[in-house]
């Protein structure tokens, strides 16, 4: 347990569905992160917020579209997805302003498109 | 930006040592930190280098050259609960949050 809490960890939605994941952390973090992993694929960054306030987008579709309501939680918000953006989400968290911190991790969403 | 390189797959033997390589490029660096992820499970931190030289945690140790851009996780006395994808990460410096950019991972097999 890395006290970083994600739901669901199995989601399996269609093309046209609308779906969220959620992420939630009580570390007292103030960074929080969405990646994406597929097989054969490193970690992909896809978005990072910093006090609650997105600071990058590492040019992800429209179609994914996050949300850090407060510095504990953290949406991905998914609709009209692709087969293709069948992976594991992962969510992560850490201090900011210190850079030899770990970031910790959830155990992911494991979503499948069909 | 950032890329690290590292094997895709390494095995070895219960109760060997074994040494997983990881090189990168990056604009500006702040450090090389190791990640383990069994299958199912969330990658949790392992080791972080800013300075040259080797860093021993117990059973783990990690290395670092700057001038070479090299660095590698040495895993002594090997049980089978270490297969598991390993990763390499740098921070990426072009955010000023500079999040963790990770290697593709070396999945590492032990066997009896």
């Amino acid at each position: 347990e890395t006290g970083v809490t994600q739901t669901p960890r199995h989601l399996v939605m269609g093309m046209t569905n609308k779906k969220s994941l959620k992420c939630e952390q009580h570390l007292g973090h103030n960074a929080m992160y969405w990646y994406k992993q597929s097989a054969k694929k490193p970690l992909e960054l896809m978005f990072v917020y910093s006090l609650e306030e997105r600071v990058e987008n590492n040019s992800v579709p429209s179609r994914f579209s996050p949300e850090c309501p407060n510095s504990s939680h953290l949406f991905l918000h998914l609709h009209t997805l692709q087969p293709e953006d069948s992976a594991l989400y992962l969510c992560a968290s850490s201090p900011t302003g210190t850079l030899n911190t770990e970031a910790f991790f959830g155990q992911g969403t494991r979503l499948t498109v069909v | 930006g950032q890329s690290l390189e590292q094997p895709s797959e390494v095995t070895a033997v219960e109760g060997a040592i074994v040494q997983i390589n990881c090189t990168y490029q990056t604009s500006g660096f702040y450090g090389l930190s190791w990640y383990q992820q069994h299958d199912g499970g969330a990658p949790t931190f392992l080791s972080y280098n800013a300075l040259d030289g080797l860093e021993e945690t117990g059973r783990f140790s990690s290395f670092l050259s700057r001038s070479d851009s090299y660095g590698y996780l040495l895993l002594q006395e090997l049980q089978m609960k270490d297969s598991a994808s390993y990763f390499c990460a740098v921070r990426d410096r072009s955010s000023g949050n500079t999040p963790l950019v990770f290697g593709k991972g070396t999945r590492l097999s032990v066997i009896a």
